[in-house]
This record gives structure tokens, C-alpha cells and sequence, in this order.
């Protein structure tokens, strides 16, 4: 089984401040992560993942992960925060890319960013 | 080309109606599936299906009946509609582990 913990359920930043969303999983087998964003009324969109090979992995609009298997963490953090980063984001965990492979998500983080 | 699309956005319906979501993909992926996100954000698997075979079932009730005509496509009926059924519906394909997410349906019942 798997579990993903979301630490903050909203996040403040100001604009240019550095971004830090935390995420800790439990699995039994090595891990697929993944961070996903939703803005308002939209679907998700996948922003960065990591299954094998480089612990630090970077992803689209300047955001990048590290998996830390020490510290089951797997945080995002963006260096500069944008106005247009306030969204909701989503760390979530699967156990491979088999055909029975499902996401499952944190509560969510919503990021709030301000002048 | 929208790659995951789902139709309606936007569902409101009475309490007792059936009503169907309907979900295509057009990335060629084997598995398909429909989340559930709840009012308070939170978002559950509730079917995937690999290549027309219902893989996962997650103790969703039997009045949600998946349907996958061909492999492009994953429909949700929803039969006997409560108030707890309101939620944003997401269908996602994949192939590999990442998922591809449609837009969502908003389904209100009143």
C-alpha cells in the first residue's frame, strides 16, 4: 500500500520568494512520484516526476523535486515565485507504471502568492 | 487537439436522475481511468481500465457503472443520483506511470 502526506494545506509566499511544498510518502516498494497542478477549473497537469535514475528532477515552469529514500520526502521548490504559481498542487505516488498502477494523492497544498 | 477530453464540464442534476460522463483519448494510451475529487479537494481512484478490462475497482457503489467501448474511450453512468455524489469527475489515461488528465466534470445534484 501507499500514502502521500501533504505538510500545509496553504502555503503563502510572496512574489520572488522562494517556493517549498512538502510531500512524504509511505510505500512498500520503490516509488514512482509525481507533483501535479491544478488551477482553478482546470484538470491537472503533471509539472514534474520522478521513477528511476537522477533524485533531483526538474520540471516545467521552473519548479524541480528532490526524492530524498532517507527521508521518504519528495518537497518541490521553485527558487522565484510568480503570481501566476497560486494554484493548488498535488504530490501523489504510484507503485510503477504496470497496468494496475494507480495515483494516489495528497490533501493538497494550495500556494498563495503575493506582492 | 485536447489530448484527454471529457463532456459535460458541467452537470447539474436532481436527486434520483442517471446521468453518464463521457471521456476520449487521443494518445494512443492502454489505460484509462475516473478519479473522484471531493469538495475538499481531495482526489480518489474509483475505476481503471486497461485496454477495455476493468482493472481496479475501488469500493465505489454499484450505482457507478464504467463502460469502455474501445480503448479510447471510458464512459461513467451514474445511476439513482444522491447529494453525496457531487464532486469534479477527472478521467486520465496513461501508459506508462504518468497520467494525463481531462478537464473534469462538475456534477451537482440538488
Amino acid at each position: 500500500a501507499q500514502s502521500v502526506t501533504q505538510l500545509g494545506s496553504h502555503v503563502s509566499v510572496s512574489e520572488g520568494a522562494l517556493v517549498l511544498l512538502r510531500c512524504n510518502y509511505s510505500s512498500s516498494v520503490p516509488p514512482y512520484l509525481f507533483w501535479y497542478v491544478q488551477y482553478p477549473n482546470q484538470g491537472l497537469q503533471l509539472l514534474l516526476k520522478y521513477t528511476t535514475g537522477a533524485t533531483l528532477v526538474k520540471g516545467i515552469n521552473g519548479f524541480e523535486a528532490e526524492f530524498k529514500k532517507s527521508e521518504t520526502s519528495f518537497h518541490l521548490t521553485k527558487p522565484s515565485a510568480h503570481m501566476s504559481d497560486a494554484a493548488e498542487y498535488f504530490c501523489a505516488v504510484t507503485l510503477g507504471g504496470g497496468t494496475a498502477s494507480k495515483l494516489t494523492f495528497g490533501t493538497g497544498t494550495r500556494l498563495q502568492v503575493t506582492l | 487537439d485536447t489530448a484527454v477530453s471529457q463532456t459535460p464540464k458541467y452537470l447539474v442534476t436532481q436527486m434520483g436522475n442517471d446521468k453518464s460522463i463521457k471521456c476520449e483519448q487521443n494518445l494512443g494510451h492502454d489505460t484509462m481511468y475516473w478519479y473522484k475529487q471531493d469538495s475538499k479537494k481531495f482526489l480518489k481512484i474509483m475505476f481503471s481500465y486497461n485496454n477495455k478490462e476493468l482493472i481496479i475497482n475501488e469500493t465505489v457503489p454499484n450505482r457507478f457503472s464504467p463502460k469502455s467501448p474501445d480503448k479510447a474511450h471510458l464512459n461513467l453512468h451514474i445511476n439513482s443520483l444522491e447529494l453525496g455524489d457531487s464532486a469534479v469527475y477527472f478521467c486520465a489515461s496513461s501508459q506508462t506511470a504518468e497520467a494525463f488528465f481531462g478537464q473534469g466534470t462538475r456534477l451537482t445534484v440538488v
